[in-house]
């Protein structure tokens, strides 16, 4: 079975400074994705970032950066220069299994401040 | 671009009650997902698809079913609301391949008294 866990329920950055949002990952697939979605209070959820299993180099999108660990299962998104829009629910997935399922963390509310 | 619509966006049912949800998405995706999102849980997967005529239960697919009769629509079923399954009900759609993120609807809050 796949899981993802998301350890932090809440964290708080000063603003232009960076963050990291844990993610730790199970799966006995060898092939799979990561992905990091943003939830802003208005409800939808915004694609940010992917990495998949066999990536070498971390992936980097705008100032969203994956630090993927794969041996210790792990796949941390990194805010840099945080902004006040920034503060929203951060989610992890991942999608595995020949089936394509894709499974959520809890998610890590974060808040950004002035 | 409509990209993943669903229908409704709110509803209050009385226990016992049913009622289907709809999903509609235009991008040709191969794959569709339901998921129920509550406070402190994340969004947990309650059945999808990969392709018409196809589905599978996810982590939490009681008291719901499911079906998908066209590429492009996935129905979201609930025979006899309880009140446990008040939720924010978000559907999904991606393409093939494991590198494609989903594509999300706007979500249904649903309320069961």
């Amino acid at each position: 079975a796949q899981k993802i866990t998301q350890t932090q329920p809440g964290m708080f950055v000063q603003e232009k400074e960076a963050v990291t949002l844990d993610c730790t990952y199970d799966t006995s697939d060898q092939s799979y994705g990561l992905f990091w979605y943003k939830q802003p209070s208005s409800g939808e959820m915004i694609f940010l970032i992917y990495q998949g299993s066999y990536d070498e180099q971390n992936a980097t999108e705008g100032r969203y950066s994956l630090n993927f660990q794969k041996a210790r299962k792990s796949a941390n998104l990194v805010i840099s220069a945080s902004q006040l829009g920034d503060s929203a629910m951060y989610f992890c997935a991942m999608s595995s299994g020949g089936y394509q399922k894709v499974t959520f963390g809890t998610g890590t509310k974060l808040q950004v401040i002035p | 671009n409509a990209g993943v619509t669903q229908t409704p966006k709110f509803r209050v049912l009385k226990t016992g009650q049913s009622m289907t949800l709809l999903c509609a998405q235009d991008m040709n995706h191969e794959y569709m997902y339901w998921y129920r999102q509550d406070p402190g849980m994340g969004l947990r997967l309650i059945h999808y698809s990969v392709g018409e005529g196809t589905t599978a239960k996810g982590e939490v697919p009681d008291g719901y079913n499911v079906s998908r009769l066209k590429k492009q629509n996935f129905l979201l079923g609930l025979e006899s609301a309880a009140p446990s399954q008040t939720s924010v009900y978000f559907c999904a759609s991606r393409a093939g391949g494991y590198n494609q993120p989903q594509h999300f609807g706007d979500g249904t809050r649903l309320s069961i008294l």
